[in-house]
Formats: structure tokens, C-alpha cells, sequence
């Protein structure tokens, strides 16, 4: 069965720090992996996906993940936060077939002016 | 450009109650979808549609029922509601059945089962 963890409820940083979110995964086969974003009451944006080629993904609102495939991992990462960021991250993988895309708990994500 | 609507936003309903909770995609995306999210377990798949009259299930269906008469619809029922099935409910769409698709998310409702 095809998993997805994020290892942190909360990450907390401070307003111009670099920031990660982390997330691994077990899929069998080749993974294709997402990052959504969830601001308070509303539903969930996508920011970015890996499918194959560069390890390097480039999203929306400045945020790249960096794929690892040694270390299965799928890290969130973003060069200088904002106040703005301040939400709750979900990882998600699949291993292909239908989308029936496994998520990971969500990390919330404070960034503190 | 609606995108994708859920309605209510918000609903409060008594143990034993039949609830029906909506959701409308203008894109005409073929495939929809039905999660619940609760604290400590993310978001888990309840039902999924590829098609009108194309139903399955996901990793929690019981308790809830689905259909799809049209492609713009995919509402979501709670036959016997249950405390248990309090919880903040998303309709997704997604173009194609590709595991590489992004899935569209709308607003979500928030449920309460008194």
C-alpha cells in the first residue's frame, strides 16, 4: 500500500528565513508526487507536482520541491517566507492507475513576522 | 468562472438524519471526488466518479452513498448520519484519469452530527 508522511504537525519560522516542509513517501513503482496548500476556510490549492525529469520542481508563489528518490523524499522548500505562506501543506503520491491519490496529515506552516 | 461550488458551506444536523451535501464543476473535468478531512489523518477518499453513472469507492464509503446523473454533478449522501461523520468534506475534479492530473478542490462543507 502507497504511503505518504509529513513527519512535522508544525514548522514554525521566522519572516525572511529559507523554509522546508518535509515529506516522504512508499509507492511502488514510479511515484508522482503534489504539494497542495490550505488557507483557513477554504479548499485546497495545488502548488507544485513531480512526475519525472528535473529533481528540482518549480511552483506557484516562489515554493520548489526538491525530489529524492534515495532518500524518498519530496521536501517543500521556499528561499524567503512570508507572513503570507503562513497555512496548512499537504504532500500527496501516487503510484500511477486511477487518482487515487494518498495524502499525507498536513504541516502547518507559521511564519512569524 | 465558478470553478467548483459546494453547498452548504456549512451544515449542523441530528444523529439518525439523511444529508446530502453538493457539488457543481463548470470545467466538465470527467473524473470527481469525495474526501473527508479530520485531525491526524488528513485527507481520506471516500468515493470517486470517472464518468457520469461511473461510480467507486474509496478508503471510507461506509455510511455514505454517491451518484452522478450529469457530469457537472457528484453529490455526496449521508443515508443515517453519525457523530463519527463529523468532519469538513471536499469535492475535487480532475480533467483525466492520469495520475499526473491535478485535482481541483472546492470550498468544502463543515458537518456537525449532533
Amino acid at each position: 500500500a502507497q504511503s505518504v508522511a509529513q513527519p512535522e504537525d508544525q514548522v514554525n519560522v521566522a519572516e525572511g528565513n529559507p523554509l522546508t516542509v518535509k515529506c516522504t513517501y512508499s509507492v511502488s513503482g514510479n511515484p508522482y508526487l503534489f504539494w497542495y496548500v490550505q488557507y483557513p476556510n477554504r479548499g485546497l490549492q495545488f502548488l507544485l507536482k513531480y512526475i519525472t525529469g528535473d529533481n528540482l520542481v518549480k511552483g506557484s508563489y516562489g515554493f520548489e520541491a526538491e525530489f529524492n528518490k534515495s532518500q524518498t523524499s519530496f521536501h517543500l522548500k521556499k528561499p524567503s517566507a512570508l507572513v503570507s505562506d503562513s497555512a496548512l501543506y499537504f504532500c500527496a503520491g501516487t503510484s500511477g492507475g486511477y487518482q487515487k491519490v494518498t495524502f499525507g496529515i498536513g504541516t502547518k506552516l507559521q511564519v512569524i513576522p | 468562472d465558478a470553478g467548483i461550488t459546494q453547498s452548504p458551506r456549512y451544515k449542523i444536523t441530528e444523529t439518525g438524519r439523511q444529508v446530502t451535501l453538493m457539488c457543481h464543476q463548470t470545467w466538465s473535468h470527467s473524473y470527481m471526488f469525495w474526501y473527508r478531512q479530520d485531525l491526524g489523518h488528513g485527507l481520506r477518499l471516500i468515493y470517486y466518479s470517472a464518468a457520469a453513472d461511473i461510480t467507486d469507492k474509496g478508503e471510507v464509503p461506509d455510511g455514505y452513498v454517491v451518484s452522478r446523473s450529469k457530469t457537472e454533478n457528484f453529490p455526496l449522501t449521508l443515508e443515517s448520519a453519525t457523530r463519527s461523520q463529523t468532519s469538513v468534506y471536499f469535492c475535487a475534479s480532475s480533467e483525466s484519469a492520469a495520475s499526473t492530473d491535478t485535482q481541483y478542490f472546492g470550498p468544502g462543507t463543515r458537518l456537525t452530527v449532533l
